[in-house]
């Protein structure tokens, strides 16, 4: 079954530290890619996405991602986590074949300490 | 660009009652919307996928009679909650997509009460 699955419902980092975020999903056939962010009470904004281009993305605010088809696997980074950074985090998947629909993981909450 | 709005951003009603909520792509044409619920600290839900001029399509165990999906326009899709009840209050997100959905753009999101 098509899948997508974020590691780590909770992540905390010092202000200026790397941020890790890891997405794996599970197909036979390269999907679309997509991390997303979520401020509190707000919708998603788009931070970055893999349409079979090139494997690494770079996106908004710093972030970026690398496609990695023998991990199926769509990291996103940060060089230097900034307290902004803090929200929720969601990697999203469309696989071929539907409507454009996309298949969210479960989210991780990234902590900024200062 | 990219920009889908949510109206209202935030409803209380009373049990019983209907509640309609509006998703607008304000600067593109969206032939693809979507309609997204999310329970506190949890992803999104896709409730339906609506295409404009036809019938929603419901995910399973949504019920399409509480949750009426109109597309009536490339830049309007409308979610009415019909007969409220406590165990419907949530925050409901629409999403867009222009002719080619391979991204979606998120509206601010609707939070609903429901006393």
């Amino acid at each position: 079954a098509q899948s997508v699955t974020q590691l780590g419902s909770h992540v905390s980092v010092s202000e200026g530290a790397l941020v890790l975020l890891r997405c794996n999903y599970s197909s036979s056939v390269p999907p679309y890619l997509f991390w997303y962010v979520q401020y509190p009470n707000q919708g998603l904004q788009l931070l970055l996405k893999y349409t079979s281009a090139a494997t690494l993305v770079k996106g908004i605010n710093g972030f970026e991602a690398e496609f990695k088809k023998s991990e199926t696997s769509f990291h996103l980074t940060k060089p230097s986590a900034h307290m902004s950074d803090a929200a929720e985090y969601f990697c999203a998947v469309k696989f071929s074949g539907n409507t454009g629909k996309l298949i969210f993981g479960q989210g991780t909450t990234l902590q900024v300490k200062p | 660009g990219a920009v889908v709005s949510q109206h209202p951003s935030w409803v209380i009603c009373k049990s019983g009652t209907s509640v309609k909520i509006e998703c607008r792509s304000l600067d593109f044409q969206a032939t693809t919307m979507f309609w997204y619920r999310q329970f506190p600290k949890q992803s999104l839900m896709l409730m339906a996928t609506s295409n404009e001029g036809s019938k929603a399509t419901y995910e399973q165990g949504v019920e399409k009679d509480k949750f009426l999906i109109n597309h009536a326009s490339l830049t309007l899709s409308t979610l009415t909650v019909t007969s409220a009840h406590p165990e419907d209050s949530s925050f409901y997100i629409c999403s867009a997509s222009p002719a080619r959905p391979d991204t979606q753009y998120f509206g601010p999101g609707t939070r609903l009460t429901v006393l």
